[in-house]
């Protein structure tokens, strides 16, 4: 079946590290999108990308990177210089045509400790 | 910049009543979509309904319909005999048709809470 898979389920960093989240979709979709959400905030985008070896910006990229190598894969590298990373972090895709929403990813949630 | 208002971070139904849920958004396009997804306790978000703004029917999906108002700006859900598994959070979520602009933008949500 199509999806869009996201790992790890939960994931444990130490202050100054940087941690890698994955997303892989099989949907042939060309864009993918990455959200943080916290509690009361609704979601917020971090990154998104469009097409392969190119991505954006979104409201909240400071302390993120991301790569889009390959059209299936878009994960998302939270940085020591994220200063307040603990959240829930989820994962999108979508055809390039707009009349389609997103298909989401299950989340991963991320816990400094 | 286009801005999605859920005024209602809750609300609370009895199980086999109705309920309806509110949501504004301001734009000034002519064409765009609007959604509804639902995040239940698993946190798996589920596109719920979709509308078209140029199609004056309202979008109805099983249990689910929607009420677009397109010069209010207003897109609200109605959910019909409420279940248990109706219990969840709920996005009205904004996307332009315009090339260049296919973000989402998403209401800060609504926790809908479903009473036996």
């Amino acid at each position: 079946d199509g999806g869009i898979t996201q790992s790890p389920k939960y994931l444990f960093r130490k202050e100054g590290q940087n941690v890698t989240l994955s997303c892989e979709q099989n949907l042939n979709h060309d864009a993918m999108y990455w959200y943080r959400q916290d509690p009361g905030q609704g979601l917020r985008l971090i990154y998104y990308s469009q097409i392969v070896n190119d991505f954006q910006k979104g409201d909240i990229a400071e302390g993120y990177s991301v790569s889009r190598e390959k059209k299936e894969s878009f994960p998302l590298t939270v940085t020591s210089a994220q200063k307040n990373p603990t959240a829930f972090y989820l994962c999108a895709s979508s055809p390039l045509s707009t009349r389609h929403g997103y298909t989401f990813g299950s989340g991963t949630r991320l816990t400094v400790v | 910049a286009q801005t999605v208002t859920q005024s209602q971070p809750e609300m609370s139904v009895q199980e086999a009543e109705t309920v309806t849920l509110s949501c504004t958004y301001d734009t000034s396009e002519s064409d765009y979509y609007l959604f509804w997804y639902k995040q239940p306790p698993s946190r798996q978000m589920i596109l719920v309904i979709r509308q078209e703004a140029y199609k004056q029917q309202n979008a109805t999906e099983n249990r689910f319909s929607v009420n677009f108002q397109k010069a209010a700006k207003s897109f609200s859900l109605k959910i019909s005999d409420s279940q248990l598994g109706d219990a969840a959070m709920y996005f009205c979520a904004y996307r332009s048709s315009q090339g260049g602009s296919e973000k989402l933008v998403f209401g800060k949500g609504m926790k809908l809470t479903v009473n036996p």
